[in-house]
């Protein structure tokens, strides 16, 4: 069974250009969620996507935005890029979070 | 905003040696689990807990959910340079407001265990 699978593996921008990210979810999965973590710490939750519908996101502007597919695909916008928007972005699947995540390996961006 | 307080933030051992991690809240968790990071990687799942007093064991880990299902501790013994990554707990809250759907990560424990 394939994982999570997240591209591009590595994205480099320049500040005040426009990132897309993207995810494709283990078979079966119909949530996906997006975690920022900066500094190789702790997960920052930034949006969660279910059925098509953005269900819940977290403390972020509105420059990061998402979208989910039909096929339950989904990816990650960040308009106006800023230096302190360097991190790896994480996506995880779930057919329930209550009893954990699967995650992908994660994109990470740099911002110059 | 419901926050999960993890600690010790680093720690560095040797080989054989046994250790404790611990995360804490003032809110009551649905489910908490735990996670390892190696560099380079995503979060991978360990273990979930859902009942207090909960007791899990993988291997040489030992993870247990505090009674009152607001803390949680993971216990490893003798500890093997294998063990080496970023350990992660993560607790779901009730459905409702901004916890809803969603899991709240500690900010993790970096270990680090010599040979």
């Amino acid at each position: 069974e394939a994982g999570v699978t997240q591209s591009p593996t590595h994205l480099i921008k320049t500040r005040g250009q426009q990132a897309t990210l993207r995810c494709s979810p283990i078979s079966g999965h119909t949530s996906v969620y997006w975690y920022q973590q900066a500094l190789g710490l702790g997960l920052q939750f930034l949006l969660w996507y279910d059925e098509g519908e953005e269900r819940n996101r977290g403390n972020f502007p509105p420059r990061f935005s998402g979208r989910q597919f039909p096929n339950y695909s989904s990816e990650l916008n960040v308009n106006a890029l800023e230096l302190e928007d360097s991190a790896l972005y994480l996506c995880a699947s779930s057919w329930t979070g209550m009893y954990g995540y699967t995650f992908g390996s994660g994109t990470r961006l740099t911002v110059v | 905003t419901q926050l999960l307080e993890q600690s010790p933030q680093f720690l560095s051992i040797q080989e054989g040696e046994n250790l404790t991690v611990y995360c804490n809240s003032s809110s009551v968790f649905s489910s908490l689990q735990w996670y390892r990071q190696e560099p380079g990687e995503g979060p991978v799942l360990l273990v979930t807990v859902v009942t207090g007093g909960e007791v899990k064991k993988l291997k040489r880990l030992t993870f247990q959910f505090g009674d009152a299902r607001k803390d949680s501790s993971l216990h490893i013994t003798a500890a093997q340079p294998g063990d080496t990554g970023l350990y992660l707990c993560a607790g779901a809250w009730d459905a409702g407001g901004t916890s809803y759907g969603k899991l709240t990560f500690g900010q993790g424990t970096i270990l680090t265990v010599h040979p």
